[in-house]
């Protein structure tokens, strides 16, 4: 059984630096969404995609924040100029059209020194 | 007012307790209800959905009232295994349809 997949699943940068997180959802899932949870808190959502449509942003996406889905298959999402304020942890879930449950993957923390 | 609002605990019981969680909700519209559980430093697993006649899975029973935007989570019999944050969701409508707004979180902690 091949859950939603996360890679990497740890990443420490420099403040300023570019990373970019890979999702890749559970087969024949054509919706996939990206979260961001900080300690004590529920994850927010940040964006989904239906196939390969980006079809809603939340305004925690600020422009330094670019997420793609080129072929409705696996998803990356890029954060440019990391902050401080954007250690997290980024968890990606899958859902079938027509179903209402997400499945998550084990998420990537990311810590900006 | 948060969207999704839960008492955030802790709650400490006893193996074989009763435990019971709350959480209200801000938007009327809204249609679809879930309760995951996350374990430290793991992500969200799907307990359970929320029906509006109510659901039950085992030791677990859920009940949503539509009228007081409340959503409720029972556990019976805990077991130390039960020890986990526990995590009220609330399905967006429309346009906003699969972007799933979460609450705080219940900490749930089962003791021998």
């Amino acid at each position: 059984d091949t859950g939603v997949s996360q890679d990497p699943r740890h990443k420490i940068t420099k403040r300023g630096q570019n990373v970019t997180f890979r999702c890749d959802p559970i087969s024949e899932h054509n919706r996939l969404y990206w979260y961001r949870q900080t300690l004590g808190q529920g994850p927010e959502f940040l964006t989904y995609f239906q196939n390969e449509a980006q079809l809603e942003k939340s305004r925690l996406l600020s422009d330094r924040f670019s997420a793609e889905r080129p072929k409705g298959s696996f998803s990356t999402l890029e954060i440019q100029r990391t902050e401080q304020g954007d250690s997290a942890m980024y968890l990606c879930a899958s859902s079938k059209t027509g179903t209402d449950e997400q499945y998550f993957g084990p998420g990537t923390r990311l810590t900006v020194t | 007012r948060k969207e999704v609002e839960q008492d955030p605990g802790p709650f400490n019981v006893p193996e074989g307790a009763t435990v019971a969680f709350n959480c209200t909700y801000s938007n009327s519209a809204s249609q679809s209800f879930f309760w995951y559980r996350q374990d430290c430093r793991k992500e969200p697993k799907l307990l359970m959905s929320v029906y509006s006649s109510g659901n039950e899975d085992g030791r677990f029973t859920a009940q949503l009232n539509r009228a007081s935007q409340y959503i409720s989570l029972l556990i019976r019999d805990s077991k130390l295994s039960d020890s986990a944050t526990y995590l009220c969701v609330v399905n967006g409508r429309g346009t906003s349809y699969g972007k799933l707004t979460f609450g705080q979180g219940t900490i749930l902690t089962v003791h021998p």
